[in-house]
């Protein structure tokens, strides 16, 4: 069973367009992070949020924490080519860190 | 920031034969590391954790005997593939964490291994 599930798994759109991408679980977690990984690459941490309902936007991307710190999305506005990876989600979890299950995108110019 | 490197960056090896990856931490010293396993356009899946100078906890489903880990200095911690077979082929990604910055986990750019 996974522990995070995201959603869409893939996900193809123009540029310019917007999107938003989910992470879902029934457990709690006192903070959830977010990472973009390009292909060849490890991931990279784009953003950790703790709070509950909690709000942090990074450029044009927005994070948002669910109230009971059960699920996050993520919002990128105006999106562009650069933009394209693979979205991970990941929680800590008995000290280690777990991803959920991806959502990868495409911008196409 | 904290940097982590990895070697070799891709393997292409034959079926049988061990393979050895390296994850370094350049900057600081890592007390904890992990080693992740990636399939094609799947997500990363942890394969262990490693503390310096104990034994690795492998996360079930991982062989330990297959995947050895060795975390032997507060920088470097290896992955040995034993007896390779075309299903190992995967990307393999270390990780790494100090002591004090708990919530702050640096990633390795992953090797690509290819068992032919």
């Amino acid at each position: 069973t996974q522990l995070l599930e995201q959603s869409p798994q893939f996900l193809s759109i123009q540029e310019g367009e917007n999107l938003t991408v989910y992470c879902n679980s029934s457990s709690v977690f006192s903070s959830l992070q977010w990472y973009r990984q390009e292909p060849g690459e490890g991931p990279v941490l784009l953003v950790t949020v703790v709070t509950g309902g909690e709000v942090k936007k990074l450029k044009r991307l927005t994070f948002q924490f669910g109230d009971a710190r059960k699920d996050s999305s993520l919002h990128i506005t105006a999106a562009q080519t650069g933009d394209t990876g693979l979205y991970l989600c990941a929680v800590r979890k008995a000290n280690n860190l777990f991803f959920g299950t991806g959502t990868r995108l495409t911008v196409i110019p | 920031g904290a940097v982590v490197s990895q070697h070799p960056s891709w393997v292409i090896c034959k079926s049988g034969t061990s393979v050895k990856i390296e994850c370094r931490s350049l900057d600081f010293q890592a007390t904890t590391m992990f080693w992740y396993r990636q399939f094609p356009k799947q997500s990363l899946m942890l394969m262990a954790t490693s503390n310096e100078g104990s034994k690795a906890t492998y996360e079930q489903g991982v062989e330990k005997d297959k995947f050895l880990i060795n975390h032997a200095s507060l920088t470097l911690s290896t992955l040995t593939v034993t007896s390779a077979h075309p299903e190992d082929s995967s990307f393999y990604i270390c990780s790494a964490r100090t002591l004090t910055a708990y919530n702050e986990q640096f990633f390795g750019p992953g090797t690509r291994l290819t068992v032919l």
